[in-house]
């Protein structure tokens, strides 16, 4: 089956400083990959849709700025959150798809975030 | 809009079945999705039905839609303790480019 990783699996940093995650499809291309913020016992939300070789779709309420996409190539999606502070501090989780027709989307393992 | 709802605990014995119900509210959605999340770890993607099927069976687990009241269930025969893990329904919309849109998720605690 189709697999998408993640790095790191959880990362500790200061406040203020920017933390860079990483979202990888293994064994398929990818032209669009998610990226979802989940916090403790909630749902996942959708942060913003990551285009390969073009600007990322962000969602309503989430700061482009402060969350920085980068979709390289065809198979790795970075997420960076700039200037982190202790409210950022939560489960990152990207998703990926072959595509269509069956739409479905694999997720990686998630990234845990701590800002001390 | 878009809105998919679920239950947010259920509690079942060990060998009982257990029953995950989910509505949702948008009926342009294409696929519907059930996904189980253990402790700490991401989504894994258990099953999918398309929004022309009325049911898909896979081992232990059956999908049941009923388009007309927007609602869908996950049936897992013979629980274990295994099983013990929140539990998300989620949508896709036509021309949403994948987008996947969860409910709250519904916590299943399988008890002996």
């Amino acid at each position: 089956g189709a697999v998408v990783s993640q790095h790191p699996s959880w990362v500790i940093c200061k406040s203020g400083t920017s933390v860079k995650i990483e979202c990888r499809s293994l064994d398929f291309q990818a032209t669009t990959m998610f990226w979802y913020r989940q916090f403790p016992k909630q749902s996942l939300m959708l942060m913003a849709t990551s285009n390969e070789g073009s600007k990322a779709t962000y969602e309503q309420g989430v700061e482009k700025d402060k969350f920085l996409i980068n979709h390289a190539s065809l198979t790795l999606s970075t997420l960076t959150v700039t200037s982190a502070h202790p409210e950022d501090s939560s489960f990152y989780i990207c998703s990926a798809g072959p595509g269509s027709p069956q739409e479905t989307q694999y997720f990686g393992p998630g990234t845990r975030l701590l800002v001390l | 809009g878009e809105d998919v709802e679920q239950s947010l605990f259920l509690s079942v014995r060990e060998g009982d079945s257990s029953v995950i119900n989910c509505t949702y509210t948008d009926s342009s959605s294409t696929y519907l999705y059930w996904y189980k999340q253990e402790p700490g770890a991401g989504l894994q993607l258990l099953t999918y039905i398309f929004s022309n099927m009325d049911m898909k069976q896979d081992q232990r687990l059956t999908v049941l839609l009923n388009k007309k009241d927007k609602h869908l269930s996950l049936r897992i025969a013979d629980t274990q303790t295994g099983d013990s893990a929140i539990y998300f329904c989620a949508e896709t919309l036509s021309g949403g480019y994948n987008k996947l849109i969860f409910g709250a998720g519904t916590r299943l605690a399988v008890h002996p």
